[in-house]
């Protein structure tokens, strides 16, 4: 079967870095996908990889590695609005999206 | 106007009612989709629309009916629904074959079923 793990919960300090993994089992791989969700809202495009490496977009960055099957997430100089679920979503060999569970991320002062 | 509209926000409903659920994307994409979230599960994918023909329907029980009238709007009716149908039902639209394809997503509807 298809699967996408992520960790469930992590709690990190404000101003601090934080890296969020990802790793997942598909059958073929068109692209992995980052979204934000804050509670109540709508979840949000964050970053896309497709290629090996780290894409960076200002305070986030996403990494890829393929032969491993595994991306992390990595946000810095977090801010308490950073304090949301963070989604990761691999397209499989069907462009079909395989999702995970998410990760709560809690920013504490 | 934000990119993709859902209504109701909050959908409280008996299981012997029939309800709707609307959404409206005002990106000009030509895909929508319906997902459902659960809380700590992960998104479960139950329709698709591209260029308004239904392409995907993961067996969803007859008691979710879909419409997709034209490319912008979308429409989830539910009747008879059970206790475990109680979720986050959250519209989605993206541009087939464009670049990463990325989903916008509107707010959703948190619906519960007693």
């Amino acid at each position: 079967g298809q699967n996408i793990d992520q960790p469930t919960e992590m709690t990190a300090t404000e101003g601090a870095i934080v890296q969020i993994n990802c790793t997942y089992q598909t059958s073929g791989f068109n692209g992995l996908f980052w979204y934000q969700q804050h509670a109540g809202e709508a979840p949000t495009f964050l970053s896309y990889n497709v290629l090996d490496g780290l894409e960076e977009k200002g305070r986030f960055s996403s990494f890829l590695s393929r032969s491993k099957g595994y991306s992390y997430l990595l946000l810095k100089e977090l801010q308490m609005k950073d304090s949301a679920s963070y989604l990761c979503a691999v397209k499989d060999s069907n462009y079909q999206l395989i999702w995970g569970a998410g990760t709560k991320l809690i920013i504490k002062p | 106007e934000t990119g993709v509209t859902q209504t109701p926000r909050h959908l409280v409903m008996g299981m012997t009612n029939k309800k709707s659920l609307k959404c409206e994307q005002h990106l000009g994409h030509n895909a929508m989709y319906w997902y459902k979230q659960s809380a700590k599960k992960p998104l479960e994918l139950m329709f698709v629309y591209s260029l308004e023909e239904r392409v995907e329907n993961n067996s969803v029980p007859s008691r979710f009916s879909p419409e997709c009238p034209n490319s912008s709007h979308l429409f989830l009716h539910l009747h008879t629904l059970q206790p475990e149908d109680s979720a986050l039902y959250l519209c989605a639209s993206s541009q087939v074959w464009a670049e990463g394809e990325k989903l916008f997503f509107g707010s959703g509807t948190q619906l519960s079923v007693l």
